[in-house]
């Protein structure tokens, strides 16, 4: 069966820092890979996806940056942390493919990142 | 894709069944429903999708209007661990496959 990671799961770090958050996919090949973030009380927000090895599309302009270095690594990254950067970090995946039943995205359990 | 609408907050004594309602007018005929929860401080947990047809699963019950404009997730028989964020999706699946999270419904399911 198919698992997702991600880590750390709490983070706390000072404004003008660098962030690296990680999220791996067990039990598939080539999955499209997602990064979401939700601010204290309010809906998820998509920041960027990926369909293959190398290739991110960016949803919101802001100070981060994704990169997927391998099939099922996908990595959010910063080089200096804002305030308004705390939030819940949320990686999904879903089965690559065609439109269709087979579209559901799974989610890891996700990044609590608090700026100070 | 599709904008949804829900109330923001529902109660449900333990026992019952939970019935979360969610409009979509705007869908369009390739769009699909899906629903998904979030326990507080975890990650969103699928629930069941559905595209015009009534689905059941272990978890739930979607029951899509005619239209299509709307439609009911049916929690059978609540308990407390189904007190959560109820989210409402529709959307049609291109490359990229975009979930779009609205606000959802805070149900609270009481002893």
């Amino acid at each position: 069966s198919q698992t997702i990671h991600q880590w750390p799961a709490t983070l706390v770090q000072p404004v003008g820092s660098p962030l690296s958050l990680e999220c791996t996919v067990e039990g598939t090949s080539n999955p499209n890979l997602y990064w979401y973030r939700q601010a204290a009380g309010r809906g998820l927000q998509l920041l960027f996806y990926s369909v293959g090895i190398g290739q991110i599309s960016s949803e919101v302009p802001q100070n981060l940056s994704a990169s997927r270095p391998q099939d099922r690594q996908f990595i959010l990254s910063s080089k200096k942390l804002l305030l308004s950067d705390s939030g819940f970090y949320l990686c999904a995946w879903k089965a690559s493919g065609r439109a269709g039943s087979t579209d559901t995205q799974y989610f890891g359990p996700g990044t609590r990142l608090t700026v100070l | 894709d599709a904008k949804t609408t829900q109330p923001t907050s529902m109660d449900c004594a333990e026992g019952r069944a939970a019935n979360l309602p969610c409009n979509h007018s705007t869908i369009s005929g390739n769009e699909y429903v899906y629903w998904y929860r979030q326990i507080h401080s975890q990650g969103p947990q699928y629930i069941i999708h559905g595209l015009k047809n009534n689905e059941t699963n272990e978890m739930a019950s979607l029951i899509i209007t005619e239209d299509r404009k709307s439609s009911t997730l049916i929690l059978p028989h609540a308990t407390l661990r189904d007190t959560a964020v109820y989210y409402c999706i529709v959307i049609f699946y291109n490359q990229g496959g975009k979930l779009i999270f609205g606000q959802g419904t805070e149900l609270s399911v009481k002893p």
